[in-house]
Formats: structure tokens, C-alpha cells, sequence
């Protein structure tokens, strides 16, 4: 299923270093979303998109921001990463409203490594 | 805030074993329920999900889950369950008034022995 798409797949960056993860999808939603998962804490929310003028900070926002360059693209940045910023990275994109609220379809994720 | 929780960490169970997966949510109000699965390497995948109706949801792969109101529960079953059914899986919940909102229990990493 290649409708939610992440680049890099893996990354390996120094403290300090700006990083920028990208996603796209296919699937025509206006919601996207960036999420880290760190073992044993399931997903943690960093921001979310309503649409292309709608950005919101999620529970772990501190550290990180985005850039909502269209309908179909949502990028995260780490301004300056530090280690505890290591983690596997998931965009999701969801439905504006209507059925199928809160369904969200996941990107392969970004597996991020800050030495 | 809601929250969900996942009572078990991990859970090892033979092939052809019955598995069940707790999860119970804190919010009061109108929710939605999600069971998303990761296998190992992928990404989440949407397992089951329930919005309304039928309290007893079935998903894929043999899947099925009970919406327990007064509980505050979403319950994750399979009567036999295959080496490939190896995975974390994950509850998850929206609410009414926050339905982008989806809030993710902590995983149970399953793994199930041939």
C-alpha cells in the first residue's frame, strides 16, 4: 500500500544537525499527521494539519516543526536534533469528517538515529 | 485527557492457542475504537474498528472485538490464532468532540510460537 509514502526510510544524523522527514499520500485527505513511537509508549502525537493553512501543535511538539506545502505533502524538521529524538517517525493522513472519523491510514515510518 | 491502557505488555501463546487483548479507555463520552496491528518491519495497519451498532466488531484476519460500555473496554480476540499473527498490536480511541484525535494505548507485542 504505497498511498501514504515517508523518505528517508532510515536516517543516521549527529546532535545538532537539522533533518528534515518528508511524507506524501495519494489518498485525497485533508488531515495529516506526524507521530513518533518509542517502545513502550506507543504513538505520541508531534503536530497535526487540518488542511494547508491549519497546523497545530500535538502532545510533543517542543524540538520539532512542520511545513504544510500542499494538500498532498507534509514535512517534519528537527531544527537542531538531539538523541532522545531518536525514534521511528509515522505521518498518517485521515478524513476531513463524516464516516470513518478518526480512521487514520499510516505512512512505513522513518527510523531516526541521533549520535 | 483520555487515555487508554493496555494491560498487557507481551504475550507468548503457542499456534491454534486463543489470544485476548485488553484495552480500556478513560473518556466518558461519545468514542470511537481502533485495534491497528504492526508487523514486524511495517507500518500500523487498521485491524477493526467500531463507531456504532453491533457492539461485537470483526475485523481482518479472523479479528474480532466487544465494545463493553460500561466497562470502558474494546477487547481484541481470536480463537486460534497463526505464527503470523506475530506482531504489536495497539488499541486506539477518539472521542466525539476531538476526532482527529487519536490517542494510542502503549502495545501489546504478541508472539506466537510454531
Amino acid at each position: 500500500d504505497a498511498d501514504v509514502t515517508q523518505t528517508p526510510r532510515n536516517r543516521i544524523t549527529k546532535t545538532g544537525k537539522r533533518i528534515m522527514l518528508e511524507c506524501s499520500q495519494t489518498k485525497g485527505h485533508d488531515r495529516m499527521y506526524w507521530y513518533r513511537q518509542d517502545p513502550g509508549l506507543g504513538l505520541q502525537l508531534i503536530y497535526y494539519s487540518f488542511d494547508v493553512k491549519d497546523i497545530n501543535k500535538g502532545e510533543i511538539s517542543d524540538g520539532y516543526s512542520v511545513s504544510r506545502q500542499a494538500q498532498a505533502k507534509f514535512s517534519l524538521s528537527l531544527e537542531s536534533a538531539i538523541p532522545n529524538q531518536t525514534a521511528l517517525y509515522f505521518c498518517a493522513t485521515s478524513e476531513g469528517g463524516g464516516a470513518g472519523i478518526g480512521e487514520q491510514f499510516f505512512g512505513p515510518g522513518t527510523r531516526l538515529t541521533v549520535l | 485527557a483520555q487515555s487508554v491502557s493496555q494491560h498487557n505488555h507481551h504475550v507468548i501463546l503457542s499456534e491454534a492457542a486463543s489470544l485476548e487483548l485488553g484495552c480500556n479507555y478513560s473518556y466518558g463520552g461519545t468514542v470511537n475504537l481502533f485495534w491497528y496491528v504492526q508487523y514486524p518491519g511495517q507500518h500500523l495497519q487498521l485491524l477493526l474498528k467500531y463507531f456504532s451498532g453491533d457492539p461485537l466488531v470483526k475485523g481482518i484476519k479472523g479479528f474480532e472485538a466487544e465494545f463493553i460500555k460500561s466497562k470502558f473496554s474494546f477487547n481484541l480476540r481470536k480463537p486460534s490464532v497463526q505464527w503470523s499473527d506475530t506482531a504489536e498490536y495497539f488499541c486506539a480511541v477518539t472521542s466525539g468532540t476531538n476526532d482527529y484525535k487519536l490517542s494510542f494505548g502503549a502495545g501489546t507485542t504478541v508472539t506466537v510460537r510454531a
